[in-house]
């Protein structure tokens, strides 16, 4: 059975970095790419980027270039976002979310989501 | 502004038919296959619908998507209190190059 399991929420000033990272288990982790998606609470979703698990190819969304960064860890299925210069409309519940195999446009398991509050 | 377009919400009597339209462009649903996410309140996303039409192992066929030019729609029977919920479609956009959801219908069971 397939399972991503997130980092916890986290709380930090305006200007930090944070971490989230995506442990997944049940299926191999380099066949499918990592996506990171998050949510603005009582909005909608917002894309911020994939990784390619294999070769650790990125892409990110232009808002986010510069500030966010995909790594992986494949000896431990693990994924993880960084997201730097953080500001107060980066808090949001974040996700990573596997893409179906051999597929990169859609998004069939999901983590339980990280909430990152940014706060003075 | 969403790049997809959907409307702010929905709503019909439990056992009857809902649909959720998506606008948007030839990038995007135009030329790239839509998916449609299920978000109950406080948890992640769940795809019901996957390449415009198909539905993902698990997911009862009262669900269904179509398809038309720049538009896709989901369509809901026999309506159940559980299936209230926030809809959003997705689609890759070749232009923006990246991912792109729509804004997502509250869907209201009434």
């Amino acid at each position: 059975q397939v399972h991503l399991v997130q980092s916890g929420a986290e709380a930090k000033r305006p200007g930090a970095s944070v971490t989230v990272s995506c442990e997944t288990s049940g299926y191999t982790f380099t066949d499918c790419y990592i996506h990171w998606v998050r949510q603005a609470p009582g909005q909608g979703l917002e894309w911020l980027g994939w990784m390619s698990t294999k070769s650790g190819v990125t892409k990110y969304a232009r808002k986010f270039q510069g500030r966010v960064t995909l790594t992986r860890d494949t000896s431990i299925s693990t994924a993880y976002m960084d997201l730097t210069n953080l500001r107060a409309d980066d808090t949001a519940v974040y996700w990573c979310a596997r893409v179906g195999p051999r597929r990169n446009d859609f998004f069939d398991y999901w983590g339980q989501g990280a909430l990152v509050t940014v706060s003075s | 502004q969403s790049v997809l377009t959907q409307p702010p919400s929905v709503s019909a009597d439990p056992g009857q038919k809902v649909t959720i339209s998506c606008s948007g462009s030839s990038s995007n649903i135009g030329s790239n296959y839509v998916s449609w996410y299920q978000q109950l309140p406080g948890t992640a996303p769940k795809l019901v619908i996957v390449d415009d039409y198909q539905r993902p192992s698990g997911i009862p066929d009262r669900f269904s998507g179509s398809k038309s030019g720049t538009s896709v729609t989901l369509g809901i029977t026999g309506l159940q209190a559980g299936d209230e919920a926030y809809y959003y479609c997705g689609s890759w956009d070749r232009s923006l190059d990246m991912f792109v959801f729509g804004g997502g219908t509250k869907l209201t069971v009434l």
